[in-house]
């Protein structure tokens, strides 16, 4: 299957910081990216959709302010937490697809804000 | 936000078991998804359905999408140690998936 990286794999801050984490389709062309959040023992919940070129969309509660998406490019799509706070820890996960095709999930990421 | 009805959600087995879960909804989906996560990992694709009625396998797996396309059920044949962990159907609409609860897998060896 298609490779998706993300980086950091773990990333530590402090409160009121921001934290920005990339997500990477290796291999293809991802003309959309999603980003996800799960919280322990909980299923991933959609955050936003991204397409390329385009403003994503945010799923109904999430702050589009707090949770920056920049998809500039086929291959890239970075996720900026804002003036994080400790209710923002959790694992982002990002996934790429290309055309109506099928997401493929990168490697997650493990924020923890003290 | 919406969710898919995934059982059982946990499951105790004996390695050499076979394993069998299923996922319903209310929506109809074009796409059923089953992935498999390992702890601290993302989702990775086990397979994938397109059509009503479907049955595709992979190795041990098999996996059939409902005729009515609002449920999907995956079968594990003689589980190993390895099949641990959370196992996840997803449907998919117009783009966006939407997950069920998952199923966390745990095998005595």
């Amino acid at each position: 299957g298609a490779v998706v990286s993300q980086h950091p794999s773990r990333v530590i801050c402090k409160s009121g910081t921001s934290v920005k984490i990339e997500c990477r389709s290796l291999d293809f062309q991802a003309t959309t990216m999603f980003w996800y959040r799960q919280f322990p023992k909980q299923s991933l919940m959609l955050m936003a959709t991204s397409n390329e070129g385009s403003k994503a969309t945010y799923e109904q509660g999430v702050e589009k302010d707090k949770f920056l998406i920049n998809h500039a490019s086929l291959t890239l799509s970075t996720l900026t937490v804002t003036s994080a706070h400790p209710e923002d820890s959790s694992f982002y996960i990002c996934s790429a697809s290309s055309a109506q095709e099928t997401q493929y999930f990168g490697p997650g990421t493990r924020l923890l804000v003290l | 936000g919406q969710q898919l009805n995934q059982s059982p959600q946990s499951m105790f087995i004996q390695e050499g078991e076979d394993v069998s879960m299923n996922c319903t909804s209310s929506s109809i989906f074009n796409t059923w998804l089953w992935y498999k996560q390992d702890p601290g990992e993302g989702p990775v694709l086990l397979i994938a359905l397109y059509k009503a009625g479907e049955l595709t396998s992979n190795g041990r797996l098999t996996a059939q999408f409902g005729i009515t396309r609002k449920d999907s059920f995956l079968n594990i044949s003689a589980s190993i140690p390895s099949d641990v962990g959370i196992y996840f159907c997803a449907g998919r609409g117009a783009q966006k998936l939407v997950f069920g609860q998952g199923t966390r897998l745990t095998i005595n060896p």
